[in-house]
This record gives C-alpha cells, structure tokens and sequence, in this order.
C-alpha cells in the first residue's frame, strides 16, 4: 500500500520564479492538505482541498494557490519566490468523512531552496 | 488562536531509560491530538492519534495521554533505544479538516 509521494524530492530556484510541487494521496484518501516546515519550526497548515476544491486555508498570501485532480492527488504552486519560501514542503493526506476526527499522513516533502 | 508549546526543546539520554516528552496547548476545543516523529530532513511519521473524548493511546513502547482540561499531553517512551533519536512532534486539531497546529517539537537524542 503506497503511501503519500510527494516531487520533487529537492529543487533549487531563484527569487521571482514560480515552483509546481506535485502529491499523491495514501490510496484510500479523498483530501490533500499541504504545510510548509520552515527549518527548525513546526509545519504551518498552507490549504486543504476536498473534491476539487479548496476547503480550508491558512494564513499564507495568494502567491500560494494549489489543484486537486479528479484522481485526488494535488499541486501547490508558488509565484514570485522570495527567500524565505525556502523550506520543506509537506503534503499530507486524509478521508474525508473522518476528516474531523481522522488521522493525517504526512509525504517525505519537497524541499525548495530559493536562491 | 491556538498555541502549542513542547518541552523540552532537546533531550539527551542514554540508552534504556524512560522518558517523557510534554506538549501543551492554549485552547482546549480540540477534536484531536496527534504525535509525529521527523528524522533530520524527512517527512512526518504518524505515531499515535489521541481523540478529544480519549485519555490515552499505546503503541508498542509508546504511550500518549491527553488531558484536555488542563491543555496537556505526555507522549511516553519506555526503554529508549537510539533508534528512537528524532525530532517529535505534536499536533493539535481545534479547527476541524486537516488544520493542524504544530508545536515546534522536542529533539530526542539516546545514546547507545
């Protein structure tokens, strides 16, 4: 049984461009959520999304937006990079109908350095 | 806002002895709580989920109790090994979905 897979796994990128980092939920799993773990901090919730849709989301800017597929996996993608986007990348996954009370599983991350 | 705060930031000890790591929280609203453990550059392993109407969960060597009265929760470690050594991590659900408040986690070091 697959887990949660998240690429890619490193990529480097300059201030001002844009990065797609993709997730593929643990089988079973309707809903994607994504954090972002600065080093030495714990992960910050970014979005959630359930069927498609976005359904809950943190306190990040619009540079951070993200799709989910009919397949359910997901994309976070992130505009106009600033230094301090550097950090790993967290998808984490879940079913919806326990999504009150459910347990989340966490990717091995992406972690993006922008130079 | 929710608040989570683990202490101790680090621990050392060495192999075979017990310990206990603490996390606490601001709001007590919450509809779970959930122990992560990272190794250094790695993804989150789940290791116990605790639900708000649930006093504590075991697995294994591990034991996690709750204590929403008061915003608390110990996650125990019977006979540590240093394959035990990782950043732990504690996550509190007070918002519902997948909105998890992390706490800045305990690193755990055991010595062999």
């Amino acid at each position: 049984d697959a887990g949660v897979t998240q690429s890619p796994t490193h990529l480097i990128k300059t201030r001002g461009q844009q990065v797609t980092l993709r997730c593929s939920p643990k089988s079973g799993h309707d809903t994607v959520s994504w954090y972002q773990q600065a080093l030495g901090q714990g992960p910050q919730f970014i979005f959630q999304y359930y069927e498609e849709e976005e359904r809950q989301r943190g306190n990040f800017p619009d540079r951070f937006s993200g799709h989910q597929f009919p397949n359910y996996s997901s994309e976070l993608n992130v505009n106009a990079l600033l230094l301090g986007d550097s950090a790993l990348y967290l998808c984490a996954s879940s079913f919806y109908p326990s999504g009150y009370t459910g347990e989340l599983f966490f990717g091995e991350g992406s972690r993006l350095t922008v130079l | 806002k929710q608040e989570v705060t683990q202490i101790p930031a680090a621990l050392s000890v060495p192999e075979g002895e017990n310990l206990v790591l603490n996390c606490s929280f601001t709001d007590s609203a919450i509809y779970n709580l959930q122990w992560f453990r990272q190794d250094p550059g790695k993804g989150l392993t789940s290791l116990l989920l605790i639900q708000s109407s649930q006093r504590e969960q075991t697995s294994g060597r591990l034991n996690a109790s709750l204590d929403k009265s008061s915003g608390r929760s110990t996650l125990y470690i019977a006979a540590s090994q240093p394959g035990d050594s990782a950043t732990y991590l504690c996550a509190v659900n007070s918002q519902g979905g997948s909105t998890l408040t992390f706490g800045k986690g305990t690193m755990l070091l055991v010595s062999p």
